[in-house]
């Protein structure tokens, strides 16, 4: 049983246009957070959302968690081909920093010039 | 600052053998995590380590263990390989005062 739920699992994209990749869970997180990912690299953080509501913006990159903080979006504006790589939800059922999170499947994205 | 270090990058083992793999967090960082990244489950996660003790563990079986060194510096094994033990296995490390995981570049492991 996946307790996060990514959507789309793929995105292949123009150069320019503009992308929403979803992080949804029956289940309440204390914090969600989005990684990028490109080829043999680990994962690199993008942003920590811990409030209910909260919104987040990154350059082009627009985060948000969900009100009953079970769910949590991304979104990108005028999407480049370095936005290239696999995201990653990620979520703290407690409110401890420690290195236990759960992963979404994650959601690879392509975009092409 | 260096960042998280793994090694070895790549290897291939049989059914039945051993592994272990290694990861130097960053300096100052006490916790490190390890996860196992497939296509099919995504990154899961193993267990974490802070001042020597481990601290959380993930649903694995008991082949899969690890330890961690006086100097922060940790190490995981898988004894008895099987084939669906082929992955990318990652390790991260943290402050306690931050939840921001730094992961290394991963250990690929192969078996055959």
């Amino acid at each position: 049983t996946q307790l996060l739920e990514q959507s789309p699992q793929f995105l292949s994209i123009q150069e320019g246009e503009n992308l929403t990749v979803y992080c949804n869970s029956s289940s309440v997180f204390s914090s969600l957070q989005w990684y990028r990912q490109e080829p043999g690299e680990g994962p690199v953080l993008l942003v920590t959302v811990v409030t209910g509501g909260e919104v987040k913006k990154l350059k082009r990159l627009t985060f948000q968690f969900g009100d009953a903080r079970k769910d949590s979006s991304l979104h990108i504006t005028a999407a480049q081909p370095g936005d290239t790589g696999l995201y990653l939800c990620a979520g703290r059922k407690d409110s401890s920093n420690t290195g236990k999170l759960i992963f979404g499947q994650g959601t690879t994205l392509q975009v092409k010039p | 600052k260096a960042g998280v270090t793994q090694t070895p990058r790549y290897l291939i083992k049989t059914r039945g053998q051993q592994v272990t793999l290694s990861c130097s967090p960053i300096s100052g960082h006490r916790s490190v995590s390890w996860y196992q990244q497939t296509p099919g489950q995504g990154l899961q996660f193993l267990f974490e380590y802070f001042s020597e003790t481990q601290r959380n563990k993930g649903n694995f079986p008991g082949r899969f263990s690890g330890r961690q060194f006086s100097n922060s510096r940790s190490e995981m094994n898988v004894s008895t390989l099987e084939l669906g033990d082929s992955a990318l296995y990652l390790c991260a490390s943290s402050l306690v005062t931050s939840g921001e995981l730094f992961f290394g570049e991963g250990s690929r492991l192969t078996v055959l």
